[in-house]
């Protein structure tokens, strides 16, 4: 089946310690993106890529990091230098072109304790 | 700058009740997109619909329908007879249109809560 996934679901680290989230889709979109949703909140845009080996930040990307070598993956790594990181991270991809809808994975859920 | 605004934050109805939820957008684009996201309580966001400025048109899907408004820069979604799998947070979100630029703007989300 076509999709997108995110692994893992529930992930906890220990403050100060960089954490890497996975995101992977197949289903041949160009573009990709990560979000942080806190509780209450809308849905806020940390980076986007709309091809490989190119991103551009999105409204909150200080203490995170992307790459994007590959169309089907696009990681995203907290960093310590992020100061609030608990949260649901959720990674989209699209077609990246003309009448665009951005389809979601299941999230995941990063505590840091 | 763009903005949507969702002044319900939560809505508790009854098995079968009708109910309405509110979408108010802002934008300075001619050509934009506005969309209607579902999130159960599992987490994945599940797309629901996507409307273009130019088509005004309302929109039923099955107990679903979808009253868009430029006028008031509104976008509303009605369930009817709603069930208790309707239970979610729903997300209204804009996008501009044309360019490269295909950011979503979220709304904060109405908590919908069916009770049997």
């Amino acid at each position: 089946d076509g999709g997108i996934t995110q692994s893992p679901k529930y992930l906890f680290r220990k403050e100060g310690q960089n954490v890497t989230l996975s995101c992977e889709q197949n289903l041949n979109h160009d573009a990709m993106y990560w979000y942080r949703q806190d509780p209450g909140q809308g849905l806020r845009l940390i980076y986007y890529s709309q091809i490989v080996n190119d991103f551009q930040k999105g409204d909150i990307a200080e203490g995170y990091s992307v790459s994007r070598e590959k169309k089907e993956s696009f990681p995203l790594t907290v960093t310590s230098a992020q100061k609030n990181p608990t949260a649901f991270y959720l990674c989209a991809s699209s077609i990246g072109r003309g009448t665009d809808t951005q389809y979601f994975g299941p999230g995941t859920r990063l505590t840091v304790l | 700058a763009q903005k949507v605004t969702q002044a319900q934050t939560e809505i508790s109805v009854v098995e079968k009740e009708d109910v309405t939820l509110d979408c108010v957008y802002e934008t300075r684009d001619t050509t934009y997109y506005l969309f209607w996201y579902k999130q159960p309580p599992s987490g994945e966001l599940v797309f629901l619909i996507r409307r273009n400025s130019f088509d005004e048109q309302n929109e039923i899907s099955g107990r679903y329908s979808w009253n868009f408004q430029k006028s008031t820069s509104s976008f509303n979604f009605t369930i009817t007879a709603s069930q208790v799998v309707d239970s979610a947070v729903y997300f209204c979100a804009l996008r501009r249109g044309g360019g490269s630029n295909y950011k979503l703007t979220f709304g904060k989300g109405t908590l919908l809560t069916v009770n049997p």
